[in-house]
């Protein structure tokens, strides 16, 4: 299975952009990457995912560098609400591998 | 469209019994996942259900074992409960290569 490395913690200051990084150097020409996350007392939360390019959504975008090795998670204005365990899996569509969760990213938001 | 449901929220059992918990996916989704979550190992695949069979195994004892039903809802089933097995329980579902969505989880502990 493909792996992704996520740094354990990171901290933002409230309404600032925040940036969430992600490598998976051996990222398979068909994987997609996904991203969700667990806030406190809750399951994990599908945030975005994406192949190649870059993607936006309501929630966050997603910047996939050229060589797809590495890949940003981007909340443009956090909230305190934004608090969570950030999850970075790759997963293929059309290979029914399990999901494998790593440990994430604890992002604090200091108000 | 409603979310994944699970049930119970909230579980405890003494050491030796055996659990069954449930788990209903949101309509139209026929591909359902289970994981286990605690402190010290996070989220830990279990296995995965796609049209009442098992589609992948995540590396745990035979003690867990699982079911889905025709109508994609699931059940996941721990017999000779242990200590170690106090846990929260997250079922997912899917459908195609999209996001999972997670139910809230069932709250496990064993005494």
């Amino acid at each position: 299975d493909a792996k992704t490395t996520q740094p354990n913690s990171m901290e933002s200051n409230e309404e600032e952009p925040v940036h969430l990084p992600c490598n998976h150097s051996t990222i398979s020409g068909t994987d997609y990457i996904h991203w969700y996350r667990q806030l406190p007392s809750q399951g994990p939360e599908y945030v975005i995912h994406g192949l190649t390019s870059n993607v936006n959504n309501r929630m966050a975008s997603l910047a996939i560098a050229e060589d797809r090795k590495s890949s940003t998670l981007i909340l443009h204005r956090a909230t305190l609400r934004d608090a969570a365990v950030y999850y970075c899996i790759l997963r293929d569509p059309h290979r029914d591998d399990k999901i494998i969760f790593g440990k994430g990213t604890r992002l604090h938001i200091l108000p | 469209k409603a979310g994944v449901t699970q049930t119970p929220r909230y579980l405890i059992k003494t050491r030796g019994q055996q659990v069954t918990l449930s788990c209903s996916p949101i309509s139209g989704h026929r591909s359902v996942s289970w994981y286990q979550q605690t402190p010290g190992q996070g989220l830990q695949f279990l296995f995965e259900y796609f049209s009442e069979t098992q589609r992948n195994k995540g590396n745990f004892p035979g003690r867990f074992s699982g079911r889905q039903f025709s109508n994609s809802r699931s059940e996941m089933n721990v017999s000779t409960l242990e200590l170690g097995d106090s846990a929260l329980y997250l079922c997912a579902s899917t459908t195609g290569g999209r996001g999972q969505f997670f139910g809230p989880g069932t709250r496990l502990t064993v005494l």
